[in-house]
């Protein structure tokens, strides 16, 4: 069965720190991976996404992710975290044979000025 | 162009009832997802509707129904309800297809902000 891990359930950084948030996928075929960020009081919205070629992708607001098919991971990363990025993040994995998109639990980043 | 929508925005309802949550999608988007979310276990898959049909299915009880309308308007209902459905419930809409699909077709879900039922 299709399923999605995320390392970290509570991240805790002060502003100018880098951040990386750990996912990795569970699926025997090829997947389609995005991030999605879900800021206070807010509704879901995409922050980057991969589907080929290149597996370093870039997002919005500066958020990169790394596609390591030997490792079944994508991992979000940005350089240096400002506290507007106080929210919680869900990486969600589909398979290209018409899978739903399934996500992690999620991770809450928590930034301090 | 208008985002997902979703009607109510909050309810309250308690054990042994049944709830009905609607889902309009963006125009032009034939496809509709249910997630459940709550604390701790994020976004749970509930089902997906394209033209009607349910495409995929979670793993919820028969409690959990849906469908999908000729406008691609969706519904999800919960019957016999219990303290643990207490959740936010999110739709979200999509172009349908796979990756190399149609014109257009990014694979990206938009979400709604989601119908908060509180069962008491």
């Amino acid at each position: 069965a299709q399923s999605v891990s995320q390392h970290n359930h509570h991240v805790i950084l002060s502003e100018a720190a880098s951040l990386e948030l750990g996912c990795n996928y569970s699926y025997g075929g090829t997947v389609n991976l995005f991030w999605y960020v879900q800021y206070p009081g807010q509704h879901l919205q995409l922050l980057l996404k991969y589907f080929s070629g290149d597996p370093l992708v870039k997002g919005i607001k500066g958020f990169e992710a790394e596609f390591i098919k030997s490792k079944f991971s994508f991992n979000l990363r940005k350089p240096s975290v400002q506290w507007s990025d106080t929210a919680e993040y869900f990486c969600a994995s589909r398979g290209l044979e018409g899978t739903a998109l399934i996500f992690g639990k999620g991770t809450t980043l928590s930034v301090s000025s | 162009k208008a985002g997902v929508t979703q009607t109510p925005r909050y309810l309250i309802k308690t054990r042994g009832q049944q709830v009905t949550l609607s889902c309009s999608p963006i125009s032009g988007h034939r496809s509709v997802s249910w997630y459940q979310q709550t604390p701790g276990q994020g976004l749970q898959f509930l089902f997906e509707y394209f033209s009607e049909t349910q495409r995929n299915k979670g793993n919820f009880p028969g409690r959990f129904s849906g469908r999908q309308f000729s406008n691609s308007r969706s519904e999800m209902n919960v019957s016999t309800l219990e303290l643990g459905d207490s959740a936010l419930y999110l739709c979200a809409s999509s172009l349908p297809g796979l990756a190399g699909g149609p014109v257009g077709y990014t694979g990206e879900l938009f979400f709604g902000e989601g119908s908060r039922l509180t069962v008491l």
